[in-house]
């Protein structure tokens, strides 16, 4: 069955600090890939996400993630983070045409300001 | 303004009583999800409406339903909760099928506690 990893539970980071939030899944075929976040009392939002094209994908707010296909990868990267990039990250990945996506079980980032 | 909506936001129900949690759209988008969701894990997938075609993954337990009256609304019936089920559950919409429309909408979520 498709899976989603994030291999990273909680990260706690200073503000300035890069970032890069790992996310793996098992499927291998077409896929669909997608990072949601989610702030402190809201509801999961769209970051960024990535069907076909370019495997360097920019999303809101300065982050952006790369599909790797050879690591059935796709990581969520910032620069340099602020205290308001506290929030659960979550990947989500599904196959081809079809609606059954699939969620990793986040990662619980902490800025530090 | 809010596209996706969950009443209520927190749901009180005692063991065993039927539960029912709502989400409605002003998206007119033809997919509507119900994800379970339990501290510190993924959202679970339960099922999946593409406009009245229902879709139900092959874990859902027989205490879980769903009903879609229309493109708006779409529920959840839990028959018979347990404590197990107590968990946040997530409303989601997408546009419609196809690679290019999967993209997911989520409502803030209804916590419901089963005491």
């Amino acid at each position: 069955a498709q899976s989603v990893s994030q291999h990273n539970h909680h990260v706690i980071l200073s503000e300035a600090a890069s970032l890069e939030l790992g996310c793996n899944y098992s499927y291998g075929g077409t896929v669909n890939l997608f990072w949601y976040v989610q702030y402190p009392g809201q509801h999961l939002q769209l970051l960024l996400k990535y069907f076909s094209g370019d495997p360097l994908v920019k999303g809101i707010k300065g982050f952006e993630a790369e599909f790797i296909k050879s690591k059935f990868s796709f990581n969520l990267r910032k620069p340099s983070v602020q205290w308001s990039d506290t929030a659960e990250y979550f990947c989500a990945v599904n196959e081809g045409n079809n609606n059954d996506m699939r969620f990793g079980a986040g990662t619980r980032l902490t800025v530090k300001p | 303004d809010a596209m996706v909506i969950q009443n209520p936001r927190y749901q009180v129900t005692q063991f065993g009583k039927p539960v029912t949690l709502s989400c409605s759209q002003t998206l007119n988008h033809n997919v509507m999800y119900w994800y379970q969701q339990k501290s510190s894990q993924a959202p679970k997938l339960l099922f999946h409406y593409y406009d009245k075609d229902f879709n139900n993954e092959a874990d859902t337990p027989d205490n879980f339903q769903s009903r879609r009256p229309n493109t708006s609304f779409c529920f959840l019936d839990i028959r018979s909760p347990g404590l197990g089920d107590a968990a946040m559950y997530l409303c989601a919409t997408s546009r419609d099928r196809g690679r290019w429309n999967t993209e997911a909408f989520f409502g803030q979520g209804t916590r419901l506690t089963v005491v």
